[in-house]
């Protein structure tokens, strides 16, 4: 099984600032990016699916762009708020069909007022 | 329009018993997945299903069967719960490919003693 790395960990910022983080996954047998935001005590809900390199989404604040020949994918936050405290999936499909979804462990992102 | 909806949200089993977990979506998706997230592990597949009748195996499906009898309805079961199930369950639906994000339901924690 291929890796999805995110990194940080977690991130602690400062309400008002603007942060982002990494999802790193393997550039051979790309197909698409997920972007997931999961708030405590609910369940993941899609940010982003992006199959283009060079692809840029936004939504809002926050944004995401895509490298698939070097496998990687940054999510930003512009003026962070409280409420984007969560946690940030991203996950690789490989075009293997329904098992080709790779779920890296996410980024736990807290917005300290 | 519920989504994906999961019955119980909570049960406590006791090793050896089973017991069968209930998904459900209102969204004539094809593909529906259930996953496993324990600490520190991140979203692991455990059975995944590409239309009414057929089911495949994903990344830890040992302990675990599944059924899809009609479209919309997706079951885990579990014949003989170990503590190492002890875990929270999400179910997932989407449409094929991967090129749309995926739509969980809202967990159902497990425990088991």
């Amino acid at each position: 099984i291929l890796n999805v790395e995110q990194s940080p960990q977690s991130l602690h910022v400062q309400e008002g600032d603007s942060t982002n983080f990494t999802c790193s996954f393997p550039s051979s047998n790309f197909y698409a990016l997920h972007w997931y935001r999961w708030e405590t005590a609910k369940s993941p809900e899609a940010l982003f699916v992006m199959t283009l390199n060079g692809d840029e989404k936004k939504k809002g604040r926050i944004s995401a762009t895509l490298n698939t020949k070097e496998g990687y994918s940054y999510l930003y936050i512009k003026g962070s708020q409280p409420e984007d405290s969560a946690t940030y999936l991203c996950a690789w499909y490989s075009g293997g069909g329904a098992d080709g979804l790779t779920f890296g462990k996410g980024t736990h992102l807290i917005i300290q007022p | 329009n519920a989504g994906v909806t999961q019955t119980p949200k909570f049960r406590v089993l006791k090793t050896g018993q089973s017991m069968t977990l209930l998904c459900a979506q209102d969204m004539n998706h094809e593909y529906m997945y259930w996953y496993r997230q324990d600490p520190g592990m991140g979203l692991r597949l455990i059975h995944y299903s590409v239309g009414e009748g057929t089911t495949a195996k994903g990344e830890v499906p040992d302990g675990y069967n599944v059924s899809r009898l009609k479209k919309q309805n997706f079951l885990l079961g579990l014949e003989s719960a170990a503590p190492s199930q002890t875990s929270v369950y999400f179910c997932a639906s989407s449409y094929p490919q991967g090129r749309s994000g995926q739509y969980f339901g809202p967990g159902t924690r497990l425990t088991v003693t």
